[in-house]
């Protein structure tokens, strides 16, 4: 278990919909990062935030949005879902906001867009 | 831009077997890191080695970060051992993790 929980474990639900996915830290970790796995792209990065403000970005969609709240627990919203988003989704946490720390994975996300 | 490459992408072995995988990278390293995708999709963290070797167990690690590589040790292997590894970097200013696209590893009885 490596402290980093994320909700729900599987979601599915259809085109066009929104949802939100939920990733929670592990105790002391100040950055999250967001990461998607899916078949035919492999692990991307998306986004990270530090301390409630955007760090980096990555690949991600304009439909897709991200934000990190003051009890550092962070959420991402997909809009406008089409098949192509069906994918595991990662959250990861650090301590700090530096490309040298230790990244800790939560169990994933698995959508399903039918 | 930004090459992280694994080898072999599939490997077949026999219970008791040893195995190495291996990651080449294309930058300066800030952060490398092996992980374990098990068949139920968690990402379970091996190793935290931007450079040196390390081991946990029957598995070990050695990244040589002015060569750009990384070696992953698997001995004396397990059916549980079965899954994907991947080898991930920070390179250059970069402060997310590139996957490689992982070793698929069967380990049968």
């Amino acid at each position: 278990d490596s402290g980093v929980t994320q909700t729900p474990k599987h979601l599915i639900t259809a085109t066009g919909q929104r949802v939100t996915l939920r990733c929670s830290p592990r105790s002391g970790d100040l950055s999250v990062y967001w990461y998607q796995q899916s078949l035919d792209q492999g692990l991307q990065f998306l986004i990270q935030y530090y301390n409630g403000e955007e760090r980096a970005k990555g690949n991600i969609l304009e439909r897709f949005s991200a934000q990190q709240f003051p009890d550092l627990h962070s959420e991402l919203n997909l809009s406008s879902l089409e098949l192509g988003d069906s994918a595991l989704y990662f959250c990861a946490s650090t301590i700090g906001g530096g490309p040298s720390n230790e990244q800790f994975f939560g169990p994933g996300t698995r959508l399903t867009v039918l | 831009g930004i090459q992280v490459e694994q080898s072999p992408p599939d490997l077949i072995l026999q219970e008791g077997a040893n195995s190495t995988l291996r990651c080449n990278f294309s930058d300066s390293v800030n952060n490398l890191q092996w992980f374990h995708q098990n068949p139920w999709g968690q990402l379970i963290n091996l190793f935290y080695i931007p450079s040196g070797t390390k081991q946990n167990g029957r598995l070990s690690a050695t990244t040589v970060a002015t060569e750009r590589y990384s070696l992953l040790y698997i001995s004396s292997s397990q059916t549980t051992d079965s899954g994907v590894y991947f080898c991930a970097v920070t390179l250059g200013s970069g402060y997310a993790l590139n996957f490689g696209k992982g070793t698929s590893l069967l380990v049968t009885p």
